[in-house]
């Protein structure tokens, strides 16, 4: 079992529509990650929290806005969004932001723009 | 610039023989190395790692890789497949000075009884 987990596991939402993605990670990690992966390809990197201050935002488009209210808790707050933005959203944590520490994935969030 | 490439996005066996998955990578600095697996409609878990100790690495249920610096290669190994390994497997090169991963387009195994 992950022990990063993602709430919803699936979500369904209209273009005009306002919703969260959630996730929470109780191992004390303190680098936290949304990944976005498109189906048959590898996730692509969109944010990084380190010590629940934003390290990265890979380009993303302001419809996508993360949050992180504490160490634990990670959130990412979906606006007008587009249909080409269904996809898997995975959350992620490690010990910290540093090469070589294993990133622990929840198993995802399935996101559906109609 | 780092990068990875997987050599064959589909690879199938017959259950029991050897499981080879092809990861070549490029970086300017002695990276450090990540093979993932994903099985369907799950995130992403962690096989094994090279960080710059020994070269052989071994993993979760029996997979193994060899870092090979003269061949800028990691590929996996498992010596003999079973059913349950089936499932999408991403190779990641990180630099060990920038934190960030990049991941291979990731292979599809394939394992027929």
């Amino acid at each position: 079992d992950t022990e990063v987990t993602q709430t919803p596991k699936h979500l369904v939402m209209g273009m005009t529509n306002k919703k969260s993605l959630k996730c929470e990670q109780h191992m004390g990690h303190r680098a936290m990650y949304w990944y976005k992966q498109k189906a048959k390809k590898p996730p692509e990197l969109m944010f990084v929290y380190s010590y629940e201050k934003l390290s990265i935002n890979e380009s993303v488009p302001s419809r996508f806005s993360p949050e992180c209210p504490n160490s634990s808790l990670l959130n990412l707050h979906l606006h007008a969004l587009q249909p080409e933005d269904s996809a898997l959203y995975l959350c992620a944590s490690s010990q910290a932001w540093e090469s070589g520490n294993t990133i622990y994935f929840g198993e995802g969030s399935w996101l559906t723009v109609v | 610039a780092q990068s990875v490439t997987q050599l064959g996005s589909h690879v199938s066996v017959s259950e029991g023989a050897l499981v080879l998955l092809r990861c070549n990578y490029s970086s300017s600095v002695p990276p450090y190395l990540f093979w993932y697996v994903q099985y369907p409609n799950q995130g992403l878990q962690l096989l094994l790692k090279y960080t710059s100790a020994a070269t052989l690495v071994k993993g979760i249920n029996g997979f193994e890789a060899e870092f090979k610096k003269s061949e800028t290669s990691f590929h996996l190994t498992k010596p003999s497949a079973h059913m349950s390994d089936a499932a999408e497997y991403f190779c990641a090169v990180s630099d060990p000075n920038a934190g960030k991963s990049t991941f291979g387009d990731g292979t599809t195994l394939t394992v027929k009884p």
